[in-house]
Parts: structure tokens; C-alpha cells; sequence
């Protein structure tokens, strides 16, 4: 069975960096073509994608947080940790990992859609 | 970057109707194309990927069609459990992958 489950503070001031990390279960990140993925939803609103590691240390960020955001795995731990510095009352949302399958072509991976969602951890940004 | 149009945004419907969400992308997306549910309070369940392929153990009510640019979502005959909001996402990049709006079925 495939889980994954988000964790990190559930209050952060503006100006300090956001930390969360996605434990899961009954995938391997070295599986070639296997990746994880963080979305993010404020309050009220739609999804946001914000970054993608892979099984091969890819890493895809949306562009507007780039210089915000970092993703890492820790292949071993079965973790990947997305930061977010600093973080304002914008950033308030209830942020989201999730598995996303993908299928080899020679040294190309095509990512497919995202199968198994964690449960989502709720962040507020004030002071 | 890809954008994802999907209307309505809110649907009014009752149990038995059938339901059509639409989505359109700005530019061919071939049949990247996904369908979540949300709750509330929940975190998004596929529904549909590769434009029409029902994931494992979704009811056959719904279904999924389109490729290119313009996509939907078919909801056969509306069930109590199915009053949700409903997203796209198109996958042909993740770079950034992009989703829709969303979209509320209420009563």
C-alpha cells in the first residue's frame, strides 16, 4: 500500500523558512522513472504546483518560487524535504506531497499523473 | 507555461443529473491530461489520467474525453457522494505542470 504523509509547523512568522517534510511508504525513490512532487492549496483556493524531485536527483520548480524553494530526498529515509524561505502571510495553504509514476524512454522520464496524495499538512504564515 | 481554463466554476446540479466540466489548454497538451475530486478538508483523488483512463476503482459514471486543447469531464448520473470540486491538470510538462481553477458541483 502506498502512503505518504506530510509533516512540518503548523504556524511560521513572515521572514523565517518553512521546513516540511513527505515520509512515505511502499515506493522506493530509486525506482527509475519514480518521483515526488509538492502542491499547495490557500485557503479557499485552487492548487498550486511547486517543485518535483526524481528518482535521478531531476529537479523541476514552478518560477515563480524558484528562488524560494528547495527540494531533497533522503532515499534512504524514504523522505523528501521541500524549504520555502522566506515565507509571508501569502504563503498560508495547506500543502500537499504526492507520488508521481513516470515511464522511461532511454534517459528520458515522462511524469504522469500524480496517483497517491498524502493528507496535507495546514502551514500559517503570521506573526 | 501551459494554461488550464476549466468552466464552469460552479455547477449547480441534483442527484441523477448529468454533469460536463470542461477544460482547455492554451496550447496541445496531446492526452496529458488529468481529472481530480477534492472534498473538503481532503486532499485531491484521481479521478482520470491520460485524458480518458478511469483510475483503479473509480465508478464507471465517470468519464473523461478530449486531446489537444479541449477536454471534459462526465459525470453520467450525479450520486450524493460525488458533490465535490473537480480540477485538471495537464502533465505534458512538468515544467511547470499547471492545473485548472477548479471546479464546485453543488446541490
Amino acid at each position: 500500500q502506498v502512503t505518504l504523509r506530510e509533516s512540518g509547523p503548523a504556524l511560521v512568522k513572515p521572514t523565517q523558512t518553512l521546513t516540511l517534510t513527505c515520509s512515505f511508504s511502499g515506493f522506493s525513490l530509486d525506482t527509475p522513472g519514480m518521483s515526488v512532487t509538492w502542491i499547495r492549496q490557500p485557503p479557499g483556493k485552487a492548487l498550486e504546483w511547486l517543485a518535483l524531485i526524481g528518482w535521478n536527483n531531476e529537479k523541476y520548480y514552478s518560477a515563480s518560487l524558484e528562488t524560494r524553494l528547495t527540494i531533497s530526498k533522503d532515499t534512504s529515509k524514504n523522505q523528501v524535504v521541500l524549504t520555502l524561505t522566506k515565507v509571508d502571510p501569502v504563503d498560508t495553504a495547506t500543502y500537499y506531497c504526492a507520488r508521481v509514476p513516470g515511464t522511461m524512454s532511454g534517459i528520458l522520464v515522462y511524469y504522469h499523473a500524480l496517483d497517491v496524495w498524502g493528507q496535507g499538512t495546514p502551514v500559517t504564515v503570521s506573526s | 507555461d501551459i494554461q488550464m481554463t476549466q468552466s464552469p466554476s460552479t455547477l449547480s446540479a441534483s442527484v441523477g443529473d448529468r454533469v460536463t466540466i470542461t477544460c482547455r489548454a492554451s496550447q496541445s497538451i496531446n492526452t496529458w491530461l488529468a481529472w481530480y475530486q477534492q472534498k473538503p478538508g481532503k486532499a485531491p483523488k484521481l479521478l482520470i489520467y491520460k485524458a480518458s483512463t478511469l483510475e483503479s476503482g473509480v465508478p464507471s459514471r465517470f468519464s473523461g474525453s478530449g486531446s489537444g486543447t479541449d477536454f471534459t469531464l462526465t459525470i453520467s448520473s450525479l450520486q450524493p457522494d460525488d458533490f465535490a470540486s473537480y480540477y485538471c491538470q495537464q502533465y505534458s510538462s512538468y515544467s511547470p505542470t499547471t492545473f485548472g481553477q477548479g471546479t464546485k458541483v453543488e446541490v
